[in-house]
C-alpha cells in the first residue's frame, strides 16, 4: 500500500478482555516499530522489529504485552488481559533500512478499555 | 544510552512570531536526529532531519533546526508562525545498539498560537 495502515482504527473493549492490533508496513520497510500514546504524553517506545532479527522488547510495560511479526510484513500487538491503564493511542511506524531513513507512521489505534 | 529531551512541554506563541523549540540529546558520536510534527487528527510527519554536513537543516513548512554538537543540541526554528502551525512537536534521536537501530522519541512540546 502507499502508507502505513493500521486495523482497527478503534477499539473499545472491556477489562480483562485481550485485545489484538494490526499494522501492515510499508512495502519493502526492513524496521516496524510500536509506540504508546497515552492521552496528552509524548510517544512511548514498546518493541523495535528491524528484519529477520530477534525484535528490541525492551520497551514492553509487561508481559501482558507482545508482537509478532512474520517476516517484513504484518505485525500484530497483542494485549492480554487488558487494563484501563492501557488506553491510548498504539501507533506503528515502518522505515527502510539504515539509521537516516524517515519513519512513517499509520493513524493509530485508539484503544479504549472500559 | 542514547536519548532525547524537550525541556518545555508547552510554548504559547502570538502568530508572527517567532518560534524556537529546544531539544537536547545524550550521545557520544554524531547522532541521528528527527523533529517530526503531530496535527491535532492527523498522524505524525516528519518535518527535518540531521546527521551529517550543514548543521543547519531545512524542513518542511518553513522549519530549520540547527544542530550544534557543543551544546547536544538540536532545536527547532520558524521565524514567523501561523495559527496552522499549532501542534506537538517531537524531536527523536537514534540509538545505535548492538547491531539496532531504535528510533526514541522525546517527551514533545505542545505549542500554541495565539491570533
Amino acid at each position: 500500500g502507499a502508507g502505513v495502515s493500521q486495523s482497527p482504527s478503534n477499539k473499545v473493549t472491556e477489562k480483562g478482555k485481550d485485545v489484538e492490533l494490526r499494522c501492515d508496513p510499508i512495502s519493502g520497510h526492513t524496521a516496524l516499530y510500536w509506540y504508546r500514546q497515552r492521552l496528552g504524553q509524548g510517544l512511548e517506545f514498546l518493541i523495535y522489529f528491524q528484519g529477520n532479527s530477534a525484535p528490541d522488547k525492551s520497551g514492553l510495560p509487561s508481559d501482558r504485552f507482545s508482537a509478532e511479526r512474520t517476516g517484513e510484513s504484518v505485525s500484530t500487538l497483542t494485549i492480554q488481559r487488558t487494563q484501563q491503564e492501557d488506553s491510548a493511542v498504539y501507533l506503528c511506524a515502518s522505515r527502510e533500512q539504515g539509521a537516516g531513513t524517515e519513519a512513517f507512521f499509520g493513524q493509530g489505534t485508539r484503544l479504549t478499555v472500559v | 544510552a542514547q536519548s532525547v529531551t524537550q525541556p518545555d512541554i508547552h510554548i504559547t506563541v502570538s502568530e508572527g512570531a517567532s518560534l524556537e523549540l529546544r531539544c537536547n540529546y545524550s550521545y557520544g558520536a554524531t547522532p541521528y536526529l528527527f523533529w517530526y510534527v503531530q496535527s491535532p487528527g492527523q498522524g505524525l510527519q516528519l518535518l527535518l532531519k540531521y546527521f551529517s554536513g550543514d548543521t543547519l537543516v531545512q524542513g518542511i513548512k518553513g522549519f530549520e533546526a540547527e544542530f550544534k554538537r557543543s551544546q547536544s543540541s538540536f532545536n527547532l526554528r520558524k521565524p514567523s508562525v501561523h495559527w496552522s502551525d499549532a501542534a506537538e512537536y517531537f524531536c527523536a534521536v537514534v540509538a545505535f545498539s548492538g547491531g539496532y537501530n531504535k528510533l526514541i522519541f522525546g517527551a514533545g512540546t505542545r505549542l500554541a498560537v495565539h491570533p
